[in-house]
């Protein structure tokens, strides 16, 4: 199993352009996830999903959004990117909505 | 002040040493997590535990709801145990703690 895979790895955008951050999981798990992690911040929620076509807003969901048209994938939409949005981002997965999460290896972006 | 603290925020030891990180939260909670940040980013699941006490390996995890307190403790330390060990706790959401930073030197 490869568990959660995050792509691209790496990635670099100028302000206003869009890009999206695909995540996908082979766990057949119903909860997704996406994370942003700042320099001596804890891991925020942006949004999250508890199934195949539902999604809600996690903390800091501003210039963000998502779909979940399967169980297995859940991508990331920047809409318009701005500075504020340079970050590293993880996508994670769980049986249940606060269980165990399984990260996936993050992609660090780096808006200009 | 956070919902979720964690000390120390940085941690130097010898091969050897027996590691104590706390993690001390304000709120009410249903469970606790204690994650593992490699170096190379990745982020792994120690441990999930709601009371008592949780080993794996050289791995313990103990809570104290009734001070709202847990530890992670590892015994006879490692170089390769060098990483960012963070707290997270239950609520009606997940809320992180900024992490230990851990440094083990041969």
């Amino acid at each position: 199993n490869a568990g959660v895979t995050q792509t691209p790895k790496f990635q670099v955008l100028k302000t206003g352009q869009s890009m999206t951050l695909q995540c996908a999981q082979d766990m057949n798990h119903e909860y997704m996830s996406w994370y942003r992690q700042d320099p001596g911040m804890g891991l925020r929620l942006i949004h999250y999903s508890v199934g195949a076509g539902i999604t809600d807003q996690g903390e800091v969901p501003n210039g963000y959004n998502v779909s979940r048209s399967t169980t297995e994938d859940f991508p990331l939409r920047l809409l318009s990117a701005a500075p504020s949005q340079t970050s590293v981002y993880f996508c994670a997965s769980s049986r249940t909505r606060l269980g165990a999460q399984y990260f996936g290896p993050g992609t660090r972006l780096l808006v200009l | 002040k956070n919902e979720v603290e964690q000390s120390p925020q940085n941690l130097t030891a010898q091969e050897g040493e027996f590691i104590t990180i706390n993690c001390s939260y304000s709120v009410g909670i249903s469970a606790l997590h204690w994650l593992q940040q490699h170096p190379g980013g990745g982020i792994v699941s120690l441990f999930m535990l709601s009371s008592g006490k949780k080993k794996h390996g050289r791995l313990i995890a103990t809570i104290n709801i009734q001070e709202k307190h847990s530890s992670l403790h590892i015994t006879a330390s490692h170089p390769r145990d060098s990483a960012v060990y963070i707290c997270a706790v239950n609520t009606d959401k997940l809320i992180f703690g900024t992490g230990t930073r851990l440094q083990v030197f041969p």
